[in-house]
């Protein structure tokens, strides 16, 4: 079975700065995708950034990028430049490949961007 | 692109009642899930369809859950008798094609309906 673990259930940043969220997983399969899922107050969830595990390369979205290290099985987030609408939960998941997108959940952290 | 589409967004039921929640996933997704998130975990699969035929319903409380997605669109998702743990947030969410390329198979969640069982 597959584990997702999200260790930090609460984080705080300062405005304009940067900060890590931290995803470990436990799999034995050797092709699967990751994702950054946020859910701010309003409960939407919305895709922050997706990895592919086939690819060395660290996905980046404008100010968000992770730092996948896959023989650590380690997958963290980060955000610069944190702005107050940063705040919200992250999700970290994970998805075997060709096994019609099962997603596994990581247990969220709670993001305070402080002004 | 209109999103994904629940409704209610919010419902308080008595325990033993039954509840029914509603989902229209994105134009041309072939996937639908259903999850549940109880507060401060995260969401948990409960049923996931592909068309109209069930991928996988392994997480589902068959006694009391019940899921349907006639015609391969909209999907709803049924309690009954409802308990008190079943206080959660029911989340939709669907993505466009089991292809196993991550970028068509992003999921896409709706905003969720809120059940309070008393």
């Amino acid at each position: 079975a597959q584990t997702v673990t999200q260790s930090q259930p609460e984080m705080s940043v300062q405005e304009a700065e940067t900060v890590t969220l931290s995803c470990t997983y436990d799999t034995s399969e050797s092709n699967y995708y990751l994702f950054w899922y946020k859910q701010p107050p309003s409960r939407q969830m919305i895709l922050v950034i997706r990895q592919e595990a086939y690819k060395q390369q660290n996905a980046t979205e404008n100010r968000f990028s992770v730092n996948f290290q896959k023989a650590a099985k380690s997958f963290s987030l980060k955000i610069s430049d944190s702005q107050l609408g940063d705040t919200a939960m992250y999700f970290c998941a994970f998805m075997k490949h060709w096994t019609g997108n099962q997603f596994y959940f990581g247990t969220g952290t709670s993001l305070t961007v402080i002004p | 692109e209109a999103g994904v589409a629940q409704s209610p967004r919010y419902k308080i039921i008595e325990k033993r009642q039954s509840v029914a929640f509603w989902c229209n996933p994105i134009s041309g997704h072939a996937t639908l899930y259903w999850y549940q998130q109880i507060l401060g975990q995260g969401p948990k699969l409960l049923i996931q369809f592909q068309n109209n035929g069930v991928v996988d319903d392994s997480q589902l409380p068959k006694d009391r859950f019940s899921a349907e997605r006639l015609k391969g669109v909209d999907s709803t998702l049924k309690i009954q008798p409802a308990k008190l743990e079943d206080s959660a947030v029911y989340l939709c969410a669907s993505s466009r094609s089991p292809s196993g390329r991550a970028t068509l198979d992003t999921q896409y969640f709706g905003p969720g309906t809120r059940l309070t069982v008393l």
